[in-house]
């Protein structure tokens, strides 16, 4: 079956160092890729997504790329703030036997951003 | 758009007794799914439906969790008799395109944290 894997947390970083958080998949068709964001207390909400290759998703400063060749898409952001500190899941939707689309998500990635 | 609904958004019960979670999705959304979050196991799927219809049960622990979507804008997960391994948070998301909805992002409700004690 498909799967995501993601770098384990937690990501303790300096307010405006380097983010990067890796994150490779296994499907068998052509899946849409996704990063989700889970503040404390609250539901998952979408920060960017890419649905074919080579497409880069972007919001927030946060950028990461469709590779199909590596099975990867790799979250970055060039300065974090204390703000960005967070759950980041990894996730893809790909199509099930049925016909329908089915979600797989990442173990997620903890991220604590200090001052 | 208020997004997706659940309710209750604490619930603590007594092992044994019966719960029943509730959400409403986005209008229009015709994907609905069950998640459970807890921090041993992840984010699991248990269960999706489209246009009201179960497609995968299959993430759905065991026979004391039950689902059901009686119209577009109505689900409730029931757990029956509740046990303290229940114990999480419960989040509820829809989805627009049932079948060509792969594009698509889910829109996650607040989540409904159960305790059984």
């Amino acid at each position: 079956g498909d799967s995501v894997t993601q770098m384990e947390g937690p990501v303790t970083l300096s307010e405006e160092a380097f983010l990067t958080i890796n994150c490779t998949y296994t499907a068998t068709g052509y899946p849409s890729l996704f990063w989700y964001v889970q503040y404390p207390g609250e539901g998952l909400q979408l920060l960017l997504k890419a649905t074919k290759a080579d497409d880069k998703g972007s919001n927030k400063g946060f950028e990461a790329t469709y590779r199909k060749e590596t099975t990867s898409f790799h979250l970055e952001k060039g300065s974090v703030q204390v703000s960005d500190s967070a759950v980041y899941f990894c996730a893809l939707s790909d199509r099930g036997t049925g016909g329908s689309y089915i979600p797989t998500f990442g173990r997620g990635t903890s991220l604590i951003v200090h001052p | 758009d208020a997004g997706v609904i659940q309710s209750p958004r604490h619930e603590v019960t007594e092992m044994g007794q019966e719960v029943t979670l509730r959400c409403k999705p986005i209008s229009g959304h015709n994907s609905l799914f069950w998640y459970r979050q807890t921090m041993m196991r992840g984010l699991e799927l248990l269960i999706y439906f489209n246009n009201n219809v179960p497609i995968d049960d299959s993430g759905m622990p065991e026979d004391r969790f039950s689902a059901k979507m009686p119209n577009a804008s109505f689900s409730t997960l029931k757990i029956q008799p509740s046990e303290p391994r229940d114990s999480a948070v419960y989040f509820c998301a829809s989805r627009r395109g049932a079948s060509g909805g792969g594009a698509y992002e889910q829109y996650f409700g607040p989540g409904t944290r159960l305790t059984v004690t």
